[in-house]
């Protein structure tokens, strides 16, 4: 069964740092990987998408990269910002137990100190 | 705009009482699902509809019921079964293509407490 793992759980930067949230799973066979921002006591809001084939994905500050062999991704924020204080969670979609589902890491907190 | 709506945002259930959350989309996806969310456990999948009509359990369905009568709607129903309802309630919906998606959408949620 899919395993995603996030480290570290919880993270604490000056404004302005670059930073890099880890995720990995153990099954390399995904279709793709999906990261996610979740604010207190909110829904999730899918922030990129990177299909199987390829190797990242940008989007304004945030850059995605995924490495199937090695079963690992990492979601890289530049120049942080107190905004950017949320929980960080990666999932995998997969075909695994004969259906295609996604599963969730537990997540990575953030906090950007001004 | 398309997305997601969630109702209520909060819930309060007494001991017994089965309660219905609702989860409806205007995204035309064929795909819903169901997960709760508890502190330091992440999200767990409950229940999981392709197709009208339709609908699979997920690692966690003890204590639930879902239907899937029209293809925009998908209530969950928290039974008196299920032991420990206390969580946050998460809806999604994604087209169904496989092997290539353009990614699953979320609702805003449902807390649902026990008094």
């Amino acid at each position: 069964k899919q395993e995603v793992t996030q480290i570290p759980a919880a993270l604490s930067v000056p404004e302005g740092e670059n930073l890099v949230l880890n995720c990995s799973f153990t099954d390399s066979a995904i279709y793709n990987l999906q990261w996610f921002r979740q604010d207190p006591g909110k829904g999730l809001t899918s922030l990129l998408l990177i299909q199987s084939s390829q190797r990242e994905q940008t989007s304004g500050r945030l850059n995605a990269s995924l490495d199937k062999s090695s079963g690992r991704s990492t979601l890289y924020i530049a120049a942080s910002q107190p905004g950017d204080s949320a929980t960080y969670l990666c999932a995998v979609y997969d075909s695994g137990a004969g259906s295609y589902q996604l599963t969730f890491g537990k997540g990575t907190k953030l906090s950007v100190i001004p | 705009d398309g997305g997601i709506t969630q109702s209520p945002k909060y819930l309060f259930r007494k001991e017994g009482q089965n309660v219905t959350l609702s989860c409806e989309q205007n995204l035309n996806h064929d795909a819903m699902y169901w997960y709760r969310q508890d502190p330091g456990q992440g999200l767990r999948l409950i229940y999981y509809s392709q197709i009208v009509n339709d609908f699979q359990k997920g690692d966690i369905a003890e204590g639930y019921s879902v239907s899937r009568e029209k293809k925009e709607s998908f209530p969950l129903t928290v039974t008196s079964a299920q032991k420990n309802p206390t969580a946050f309630y998460l809806c999604a919906s994604t087209p169904l293509h496989r092997g290539f998606y353009d990614g699953y959408t979320f609702g805003s949620g449902t807390r649902l407490t026990v008094v």
